[in-house]
Formats: C-alpha cells, structure tokens, sequence
C-alpha cells in the first residue's frame, strides 16, 4: 500500500515547456486534488475531481489543465510553462467524509 | 466562505504542552475542523480533526470552544521532531478545502 505517488520528484522546464504531473494512489479515494505552495505559502488548490472521470477548479487554476481517466490516477498538465509556475506541487486524495492523504511533492523549476 | 486565522509562529520548550490555537469564526455547522502539520518540505501529514467534542488520538489532542468559533491543538509533551508548520483547516464549498498560511512551531532543546 503506497498511499499517493507523485512522479516526477524534480523538473526544470524551460518557459514555453510543456510537461505532466502524475498522481497516482492504491486507497480507491473519490477525491484527488492538486495543489501549489509557494515560499511563504500556505497551499492553494489548483484543480480537483470529485471521482472519475470528473475535474473542477480550484482557486489558481490559469495555466493548468487536469484530466482523471482513471480513479487512480490525477494529471496535471502544464501546456505552455511559465516561471510564475515554479513551485512545489502536491497531490492528495480521501475519501467521502475522511482527511486528505498527500503525495510527497514535485519540485518544478521554469527557467 | 469559511476560512481559517492562526498565528504565524511560536516556540516551545521541549517536553512542554505546546497549545496551536485556531480561529475558524465562519465555520458551519456541520464542519469538521482537521489539523495537519507539514515537516520541511515534505507532504502535509493529517494530525486529528473534530466536530464538537475534544478529541484525542495518539498524536495530538483537539479543544473545540463550544460556539465552534475556535480550537487548540495540544501536543501534551512536545518533542524537537515536532518542529513543523501546523495547519487548522475547515472546508470551503462541497469539496475544497482552505489550508492558510499555517503556525512554524519550533521546539527548543
């Protein structure tokens, strides 16, 4: 039972870059999350979905898109990356009712 | 729109109670409070969450005053491996959750 994975750990990208942020977890949570924190920073959602096959915004979601095909498995996708777009990224699921559970980050640097 | 109020930071001695409060004025009624602490940089890890009533778990104990309008976390005898950022936080909306900035704990030898 690994709980959420996150890959990749660490990337840098060049502005204009596209890349995916996997999410994956083993619990068969409803819920997924994508969140941001920045130095400082508490964390601010980006997206989430409430089950498969569903995703909504959170509160920064410009310049992300997200997809669940698959109730294990939570994309984030940076299309055209910018260095406003550097931070440390957290995944996390749960379940109806429970506390989240978090991925260990993604450290991603645009340059 | 529920959101949370904490302190940015405190300190406490090692082998001290160390007491996080937590404003959560807007707090429905029916909302849990969670509290979750973030070590480095490292995922945030779930401590406890309530209701109404105190909790207490192996980790932490949870003090909710009784108009919900605010909590405490207690860590009874803190230890230097607490040092972390604690974070009190209450749902926003069907699904979202407000993480805030949190409270940097340090514990000093």
């Amino acid at each position: 039972n690994a709980g959420v994975t996150q890959t990749p750990k660490f990337r840098v990208l060049k502005t204009g870059q596209s890349m995916t942020l996997l999410c994956a977890q083993d619990m068969n949570h409803e819920y997924m999350y994508w969140y941001r924190q920045d130095p400082g920073m508490g964390l601010r959602l980006i997206h989430y979905s409430v089950g498969e096959g569903t995703t909504a915004k959170g509160e920064v979601p410009d310049g992300y898109n997200v997809s669940r095909l698959k109730k294990q498995n939570f994309l984030l996708g940076l299309e055209s990356a910018a260095p406003s777009q550097t931070s440390v990224y957290f995944c996390a699921s749960r379940t109806i009712g429970a506390f989240h559970t978090f991925g260990s980050g993604t450290r991603l640097t645009v340059v | 729109d529920a959101k949370t109020t904490q302190p940015p930071s405190m300190d406490c001695a090692e082998g001290r109670a160390a007491n996080l409060p937590c404003n959560h004025s807007t707090i429905s009624g029916n909302e849990y409070v969670y509290w979750y602490r973030q070590i480095h940089s490292q995922g945030p890890q779930y401590i406890i969450h309530g209701l109404k009533n105190n909790e207490t778990n192996e980790m932490a104990s949870l003090i909710i005053t009784e108009d919900r309008k605010s909590s405490t976390l207690i860590l009874p005898h803190a230890t230097l491996r607490d040092t972390a950022v604690y974070y009190c936080i209450v749902r926003v909306g069907s699904s979202q959750f407000y993480f805030g900035t949190g409270t940097s704990l340090t514990v000093i030898p």
